[in-house]
Parts: C-alpha cells; structure tokens; sequence
C-alpha cells in the first residue's frame, strides 16, 4: 500500500504563511492529491485538490512537483482560527478504493 | 445541495451489546460510500466502502460489518462490542468514480463501549 508522510506538528503564528508538505511515492497515475482540515469533533472538511503543478483556491493553494511524489499545501495569512489537523490523501496504485490517510499534521497557530 | 447525516451523534454502549449506526445522504443519487474511525488522537481508518447498493468492501478485518440496503444509506453494525471498538466514526460519500477523492463528511458518533 501506498504510505504518506507528514509532519507530526507544526507551529506558526497569525499573519504568517504556512506550508505544510506531504510525501506520497506509490501515489497513482491517475489519481489526485487532496488535503483535508479537522477540527476536534467534526468530520474533516475538503480544502483543496490537484494533480499536477498548482492549485490555488479562496482558501490555500497547493504545489505538486512534476514527479508527484509530494505536495504541499500552503495557507496564506493564517489566523487563530486555522489550528486544526491537517490530511492528506493520495490513491493507491493496487486499488482504486485503497485510501490511504495520513497520519495528519496538527498545525497550532499562537497569536 | 448535498446533505449527509449520522446518528447518533454520541453513544455509550456496554462490552458484548450490539451496535447499529446510520448514515444518509441527500441530494444526491449512487455515491460512494465509506464508514471511517478515528480514535482518539490517531488519523482515520478506513472500515468500509461501497460503490452500489449491496455492494461492500472491506478494509479491516473486525467484529463490525456494514450495509447499504439503499442507494443513499449506510449501516454499520456490530453483534457484540469490543472495547477497542470505542472511536469517533465518520460517514462519508463522494461522487462515483474518476480516481478523485473529494470527501463528504458526516458530522460523525462518538462511540464509548464501557
């Protein structure tokens, strides 16, 4: 199965920019690359989602290399508001419904 | 617009007794559908999924099994709880197909087997 990557943690502070990377090597050709946010008791929430080169959206963009082994989601101008666990998801290249989460980055956010 | 439900939203349940939780989608017609938990700290585990009514695949070998006995609903079930099978679970649905996985979540049930 595929495996993804991510850092345990991270802190930032509000106005900063963030970004968040994800390491994915089995992700499949066909397949996109999705990010979610989490908050404590809620189900996560679709943030963005790309395949290739750049996605950006009201709310983060995300980068993904030529090679799509990784991506990374970047959050502009972050507020206090933005602390939350952080998701990527990839597909699997053995199984279309084969989904493989992250472990999750838990982003806290000081003011 | 699409909606989904779940309930109960929380549920203590003692060790041995059976579970039944239920998810349904509005506004929309044959989404894939998938039972999650996430225990406490840890990221998702995907349980179940299914692509048509009828139709289930599981990722994790346990006591819990799953329904679809409608397009737009999905079951989990249990005979006898475990501790273990205390966790937060979350239904989810996406549109059929096309190697996207653009996830809907349920406001999710917060499972306590005592």
């Amino acid at each position: 199965l595929a495996k993804t990557t991510q850092p345990i943690s991270m802190d930032s502070y509000e106005g900063q920019e963030v970004n968040i990377t994800c390491s994915h090597n089995n992700i499949a050709t066909n397949d996109y690359i999705t990010w979610y946010q989490q908050f404590p008791s809620q189900g996560p929430r679709f943030i963005i989602q790309g395949y290739k080169t750049k996605v950006t959206n009201e709310v983060a963009s995300l980068f993904i290399p030529a090679d799509r082994k990784s991506s990374t989601l970047s959050l502009p101008r972050v507020s206090l508001s933005d602390t939350a666990v952080y998701y990527c998801l990839v597909g699997d290249e053995d199984s279309n419904y084969q989904l493989i989460w992250g472990a999750g980055t838990k982003l806290i956010i000081k003011p | 617009s699409q909606t989904i439900h779940q309930w109960p939203a929380t549920l203590v349940q003692p060790v041995g007794s059976p579970l039944s939780l239920e998810c349904t989608v509005e506004g929309t017609s044959n989404p894939n559908l998938y039972w999650y938990r996430q225990a406490a700290g840890r990221g998702l585990q995907l349980l179940f999924y299914s692509v048509g009514i009828g139709q289930i695949s599981s990722e994790v070998p346990q006591n819990l099994s799953a329904s679809r006995p409608q397009d737009r609903q999905f079951i989990l079930s249990s005979k006898k709880l475990l501790l273990s099978d205390s966790g937060f679970y979350l239904c989810a649905w996406s549109v059929n197909g096309g190697g996207s996985y653009e996830q809907y979540f349920g406001p999710g049930t917060r499972l306590t087997v005592t």
